[in-house]
């Protein structure tokens, strides 16, 4: 079947800190890989994505590399700062149909 | 700010009563899905409508339908109610159905169901 497992939150950080949050999937086809962010009250905002094996994804300094042979798609920031804070979701979707599968999410929290 | 508008944005229902919840999509999008997010979990697809057909479905039971209009809004309906219903359902609009490679969702605030 297809699913998405990330890590389990909430994951807390101080300003500046390093983050990782990961991500593995499993798809019966050869999907395309997301992460969504999900504030407080609000729907979810598309971070980044990445359509083929090895391509990277990046947005407001966050990053993710689609590695096909670990089925990962892990997201990583140099530097949070306290706005980071939000739910994050990682996803995937198979090509000629719009279903998107998302993980659980995990919630970060960044600290000043 | 995505463009697509959900109402209501809180309901409280009781077990056994139905609802209809509605959808404005992005000016320009044909396909709308329906998501249910549980507290605490990601969002689960329900179904999808591109150009007023169905166009895929989720495992979830038929008392959940919808519907799309000329216009591309739509409505997810929900009938006999059940506890577990309980959820925030998002509404998500797209350029087409035809899922190239994944394109790229634009999702609503959704509307938080409460069932008693």
């Amino acid at each position: 079947g297809n699913s998405v497992t990330q890590m389990e939150g909430p994951v807390t950080l101080s300003e500046e800190a390093f983050l990782t949050i990961n991500c593995t999937y499993t798809a019966t086809g050869y999907p395309s890989l997301f992460w969504y962010v999900q504030y407080p009250g609000e729907g979810l905002q598309l971070l980044l994505k990445a359509t083929k094996a090895d391509d990277k994804g990046s947005n407001k300094g966050f990053e993710a590399t689609y590695r096909k042979e670990t089925t990962s798609f892990h997201l990583e920031k140099g530097s949070v700062q306290v706005s980071d804070s939000a739910v994050y979701f990682c996803a995937l979707a198979l090509r000629n149909f719009n279903k998107f599968y998302f993980g659980s999410g995990t919630k970060l929290n960044v600290k000043p | 700010e995505t463009g697509v508008t959900q109402s209501p944005t809180h309901l409280i229902k009781t077990r056994g009563q139905q609802v209809t919840l509605r959808c404005s999509s992005q000016s320009g999008h044909n396909t709308v899905s329906w998501y249910q997010q549980a507290l605490g979990q990601g969002p689960q697809f329900i179904f999808q409508y591109y150009r007023e057909e169905e166009n895929g479905r989720g495992n979830f039971p038929p008392r959940f339908s919808g519907l799309q209009f000329p216009n591309y809004s739509s409505e997810l309906n929900v009938n006999a109610l059940e506890l577990d219903d309980s959820a925030l359902y998002l509404c998500a609009s797209s350029e087409t159905g035809t899922g190239s490679a994944g394109e790229k969702l634009f999702f609503g605030s959704g509307t938080q169901l409460s069932v008693l």
